[in-house]
């Protein structure tokens, strides 16, 4: 057991530039979340994978965001003219189906 | 729908002294409760769960209880450290959550040798 990994993890772009943040579960795990975390704030549930299946996406995740997971294993979250308050803290956690998500360490993305 | 609403910090503490972060939380059915742990530059920690009405939840020192008449899950530690300080996220889950952990807005805890 690895544990969840998350590349890069910090990222600096300039404002209406694309960028690509990587997520690898565990290894088992069928379930893979995205979340977003702004200063001081809790974690947000931005998506949800089952497999490859996309299965749920909040109103936070807009059309300029968009996730894959194409073989069920690794997803990649993909932010399109990125703007200034997109700048947060990317999670990826991945589940069994359980209860328990495990967090990945996070990318930090700032963007100026 | 569901929410957490957890203790406003930042709360200083000196070593060893008593723990008590307050979190209560609103939910449909019977959610199950988690404390998470955020050390500075790094990702969430699961530092414990309950998954049921009156199980208690401990790790590492810490206990929480799920008290469905008060819809809390407090944190507790009876005698902090200075490696305790860091930032600590009550959250649930729940099915009508559609699987998504909803968090609180999190409480930043400091340790004063």
């Amino acid at each position: 057991d690895t544990g969840v990994s998350q590349n890069p993890r910090h990222k600096i772009t300039k404002r209406g530039q694309n960028v690509t943040f990587r997520c690898d579960p565990i290894s088992e795990h069928n379930r893979l979340y995205w979340y977003r975390q702004t200063l001081g704030q809790g974690p947000e549930f931005l998506t949800y994978f089952q497999n490859e299946a996309q299965l749920e996406k909040s109103r936070l995740l807009s059309d300029r965001f968009s996730a894959e997971r194409p073989k069920g294993s690794f997803s990649t979250l993909e932010i399109q003219r990125t703007e200034q308050g997109d700048s947060a803290m990317y999670l990826c956690a991945s589940s069994s189906g359980g209860e328990t998500q495990y967090f990945g360490p996070g990318t930090r993305l700032l963007v100026l | 729908g569901n929410s957490v609403t957890q203790m406003e910090g930042p709360v200083t503490l000196s070593e060893e002294a008593f723990l008590t972060i307050n979190c209560t939380y609103t939910a449909t059915g019977y959610p199950s409760l988690f404390w998470y742990v955020q050390y500075p530059g790094e990702g969430l920690q699961l530092l414990l769960k309950a998954t049921k009405a009156d199980d208690k939840g401990s790790n590492k020192g810490f206990e929480a209880t799920y008290r469905k008449e008060t819809t809390s899950f407090h944190l507790e530690k009876g005698s902090v450290q200075v490696s305790d300080s860091a930032v600590y996220f009550c959250a649930l889950w729940g099915y009508s959550s559609a699987s998504k952990i909803i968090f609180g807005s999190g409480t930043r805890l400091s340790i004063r040798p």
